[in-house]
């Protein structure tokens, strides 16, 4: 499968910890994008990476919330003392560097629950 | 700040019948309008964008930019187009896109 690969695809924490989400882009795309949907809700954005330049963030990525993309490889999306609220599907997409906007690649997500 | 509307949750259309997904937008510059959907079990993926004006699994949309709306068409449906579709949008040269909520569409044989 040479698409966008996010693990784990679910995650069941406790409050108060910590979690790790990794995202494996399409190699040859330079742009990355996390986004969070919760349930009846679309895709929100949370941020997004142009290499490993973090260029933009939300105002829904409070300080618990951390993303990295080291090599402008894989990124990882940090959630500090999670709470019940950050239950969602995290999903992680992709696109190469192309001036016209084809839209995204997405991958299957990973389903965090807080109980 | 920018708004995707999709009015319909549910939308139940008989097999053989023409089917009309709703979007309406907000925003006060040139946007980018795609429609992405996500099969049962599968991940979300792109359907079809306003620019390239293709015409996607007979699924079509216009952007009309007088009624701000970017509204899905097919003329008969398929039992596999039973999904889930969001209708999205990004101001040209953004990199964010802002996602309606969404409707399912089901599909009765």
């Amino acid at each position: 499968d040479t698409g966008v690969s996010q693990n784990p695809r679910h995650k069941i924490t406790k409050r108060g910890q910590n979690v790790t989400f990794r995202c494996d882009p399409i190699s040859e795309h330079n742009r990355l994008y996390w986004y969070r949907q919760t349930l009846g809700q679309g895709p929100e954005f949370l941020t997004y990476f142009q290499n490993e330049a973090q260029l933009e963030k939300s105002r829904l990525l409070s300080d618990r919330f951390s993303a990295e993309r080291p090599k402008g490889s894989f990124s990882t999306l940090e959630i500090q003392r999670t709470e019940q609220g950050d239950s969602a599907m995290y999903l992680c997409a992709s696109r190469d560097k192309t001036g016209a906007h084809y839209g995204y690649t997405f991958g299957s997500g990973t389903r965090l629950t807080v109980v | 700040a920018q708004r995707v509307t999709q009015p319909e949750k549910l939308l139940s259309v008989f097999k053989g019948a023409p089917v009309e997904l709703k979007c309406n937008y907000s925003y006060s510059g040139s946007p980018e309008l795609f429609w992405y959907v996500q099969y049962s079990r599968q991940r979300l993926q792109l359907l079809l964008r306003h620019i390239s004006r293709e015409s996607i699994k007979g699924f079509t949309a216009d952007l009309n930019k007088g009624e701000t709306s970017f509204h899905l068409k097919k003329p008969f449906a398929q039992e596999e187009d039973s999904a889930m579709y969001y209708c999205a949008l990004t101001p040209v040269g953004n990199e964010k896109l802002t996602f309606g909520t969404g409707t399912r569409l089901t599909i009765i044989p």
